[in-house]
């Protein structure tokens, strides 16, 4: 399958700064690609869609001046937490679509956000 | 009522036997259907994709829909500790690159020696 890749893996601050998450996509274009955010023993919860070029496209009750997105290139998006809170400590994955209508999505390995 | 159902479980099998998951949902617009594992603090990893109604077989795993009964399956035949994951649905109501996945809660299984 595709692959993605997420950087850091694992990150800790303090409460009130921000932290960029990177996602690549190695082996594919992605003109579209997705943020979800899992806590504990819950599923994954889609935050926003990324697109290549243009705004990010937000779920409701997600703070886009919060969770700044960046979609620069094809084979980059990345996340930024702003003024980061503890209740913001989660893990947050990154997918990507590959080509045609009958692919699916290919998860990041996650990043795991500890606001201390 | 939510639109998509899973017994999150946790779910103990020996190592074996033949395990099933499965996953109800709402939403009749759902065309499209996946299984993911994912390990530990790992991303989840497609297992199988189903477009529409019917079964699909990879190996130890066979994907069932039944979009009649607003129901999918996941079989593992003679299931490996290696197996233990937590297995989790997902499932759109387009293709393409723009869909949205819409998740389950995902079953916690694990396969003893």
């Amino acid at each position: 399958g595709a692959v993605v890749s997420q950087h850091p893996s694992w990150v800790i601050c303090k409460s009130g700064t921000s932290v960029k998450i990177e996602c690549r996509s190695l082996d594919f274009q992605a003109t579209t690609m997705f943020w979800y955010r899992q806590f504990p023993k819950q599923s994954l919860m889609l935050m926003a869609t990324s697109n290549e070029g243009s705004k990010a496209t937000y779920e409701q009750g997600v703070e886009k001046d919060k969770f700044l997105i960046n979609h620069a290139s094809l084979t980059l998006s990345t996340l930024t937490v702003t003024s980061a809170h503890p209740e913001d400590s989660s893990f947050y994955i990154c997918s990507g679509p590959v080509g045609s209508p009958t692919d699916t999505q290919y998860f990041g390995p996650g990043t795991r956000l500890t606001v201390l | 009522q939510k639109e998509v159902e899973q017994d999150p479980g946790p779910l103990s099998v020996p190592e074996g036997a033949i395990v099933s998951l499965n996953c109800t949902y709402s939403n009749s617009a759902f065309q499209y259907f996946m299984w993911y594992r994912q390990y530990s603090r790992k991303g989840p990893e497609l297992l199988m994709y189903t477009y529409s109604s019917g079964n699909k077989e990879d190996g130890r795993f066979t994907a069932q829909v039944d979009k009649s009964s607003k129901y999918i399956s996941l079989f593992i035949r003679d299931s490996q500790p290696s197996d233990s994951a937590t297995y989790l649905c997902a499932m759109s109501n387009s293709g393409g690159s723009n869909y949205k996945l819409t998740f389950g809660k995902g079953t916690l299984l694990t396969v003893n020696p």
